[in-house]
């Protein structure tokens, strides 16, 4: 079946660092890709999606390219600030079927410090 | 603009009671809606989806059913509570299937 493996958390860098987060996802099918973030005690907020391949998504400094070849969706950010600590989402939307299934990856933990 | 409510903001339940978790959406007609489950410290699990009122289609069960009875009203429930069903309950909404996501504020359930 469908699913997303991402960077396993938590993660922690200094202010000004630059992030990556892996993610890898499997598939038959032609999924859109999403990168959502989620503060505590809140419900996940959209960072982007991307529905083709080859194509990147960017939104507050962060950004990821839909790799079709090497089934990958890493979020990147140049430097982060502390206000991104937060836990990020991968996610993969099976529109393929008949079934309207968002599979989510483990989510990664980030922690900057000040 | 559209806004997404849910209710109660928690719960605390003892094992083997009822249970009703309620999710308003205003400004958009005809969403579609979703129920999705977070264990504490863990990733989202998608449990039920509606694209029309009256039509719900489970995911995973979980010993948990939904129901859409108005347009903008989903409801998530249970007879029997088991510890299991402790967690982060969130619902959600898109405008087709294709779409982002939009998330509501969530339910917290602790069982006890």
């Amino acid at each position: 079946g469908d699913s997303v493996t991402q960077t396993e958390g938590p993660v922690t860098l200094s202010e000004g660092t630059s992030l990556t987060v892996n993610c890898s996802y499997e598939t038959k099918q032609y999924p859109t890709l999403f990168w959502y973030v989620q503060y505590p005690g809140e419900g996940p907020q959209l960072l982007f999606k991307v529905p083709k391949a080859n194509e990147k998504g960017s939104n507050r400094g962060f950004e990821a390219t839909y790799n079709k070849e090497a089934t990958s969706f890493h979020l990147q950010k140049a430097s982060v600030q502390e206000s991104d600590s937060a836990v990020y989402y991968c996610a993969l939307g099976d529109h393929d079927t008949n079934a309207y299934k968002v599979i989510f990856g483990k989510g990664t933990h980030l922690h900057v410090l000040p | 603009a559209q806004t997404i409510h849910q209710w109660p903001v928690a719960e605390i339940k003892a094992v083997g009671s009822p249970l009703s978790l309620g999710c308003t959406i205003k400004g958009k007609s005809s969403p579609n809606l979703y129920w999705y489950w977070q264990a504490t410290g863990g990733t989202l699990q998608q449990l039920f989806y509606s694209i029309t009122v009256g039509q719900v289609e489970s995911v995973v069960q979980l010993n948990l059913s939904a129901s859409r009875p108005k347009d903008d009203q989903f409801i998530l429930s249970t007879e029997k509570l088991l510890l299991s069903h402790s967690g982060f309950y969130l619902c959600a909404w898109s405008l087709d299937r294709e779409a982002e996501q939009f998330f509501g504020p969530g339910t917290r359930l602790t069982v006890l």
